[in-house]
């Protein structure tokens, strides 16, 4: 079966450095998207990787391996405002994307 | 304010009512999904469009019936519900299905509770 595995939360201190692992089995890799949702709000795109490396978009990167099956994303200068659940999602040979349960990620002072 | 919008976000009802969701995209997008979130749970999709057409239809009970009278807008009408139907409804839309980036627009959701 296809499956997606990430912490299922994880706590942080305001102004630090933290790192969301995600590690995926699935039938094919078509790329592995991040989104974060902050409590009854909507899901929002975070990032797209399709190719092994690092993509970084200001204080967040996210990382690809794709012969270990496993991501992360990286969260720097951590904010109040970043607390809030991180999905892992990919998207398998039949273009069928995969969740992850999602990561809530509780930053304090 | 996000490009989805979904109506209403809460509500509440019997398992013998009948009720819809709505939802609505100003995004030109030519795609269309329901998703269940439940606590904990990975999203699981339920229904896909495409330029109105039904693409997938992941082994929904029958109690949950879409329509997609055009591409801005998605229907979920829901009856004779279970309370295990308990959660949140997420709708999303993208420029198409398949290949590229394809990112998914969300709306934020319909928190649905079965008494």
């Amino acid at each position: 079966g296809q499956n997606i595995d990430q912490p299922t939360e994880m706590t942080a201190t305001e102004g630090a450095i933290v790192q969301i692992n995600c590690t995926y089995q699935t039938s094919g890799f078509n790329g592995l998207f991040w989104y974060q949702q902050h409590a009854g709000e909507a899901p929002t795109f975070l990032s797209y990787n399709v190719l092994d490396g690092l993509e970084e978009k200001g204080r967040f990167s996210s990382f690809l391996s794709r012969s270990k099956g496993y991501s992360y994303l990286l969260l720097k200068e951590l904010q109040m405002k970043d607390s809030a659940s991180y999905l892992c999602a990919v998207r398998d040979s039949n273009y069928q994307l995969i969740w992850g349960a999602g990561t809530k990620l509780i930053i304090k002072p | 304010e996000t490009g989805v919008t979904q109506t209403p976000r809460h509500l509440v009802m019997g398992m013998t009512n009948k009720k819809s969701l709505k939802c609505e995209q100003h995004l030109g997008h030519n795609a269309m999904y329901w998703y269940k979130q439940s606590a904990k749970k990975p999203l699981e999709l339920m229904f896909v469009y495409s330029l109105e057409e039904r693409v997938e239809n992941n082994s929904v009970p029958s109690r949950f019936s879409p329509e997609c009278p055009n591409s801005s807008h998605l229907f979920l009408h829901l009856h004779t519900l279970q309370p295990e139907d308990s959660a949140l409804y997420l709708c999303a839309s993208s420029q198409d299905i398949g290949s590229g980036a394809n990112v998914l627009t969300f709306g934020a959701g319909s928190r649905l509770t079965v008494l």
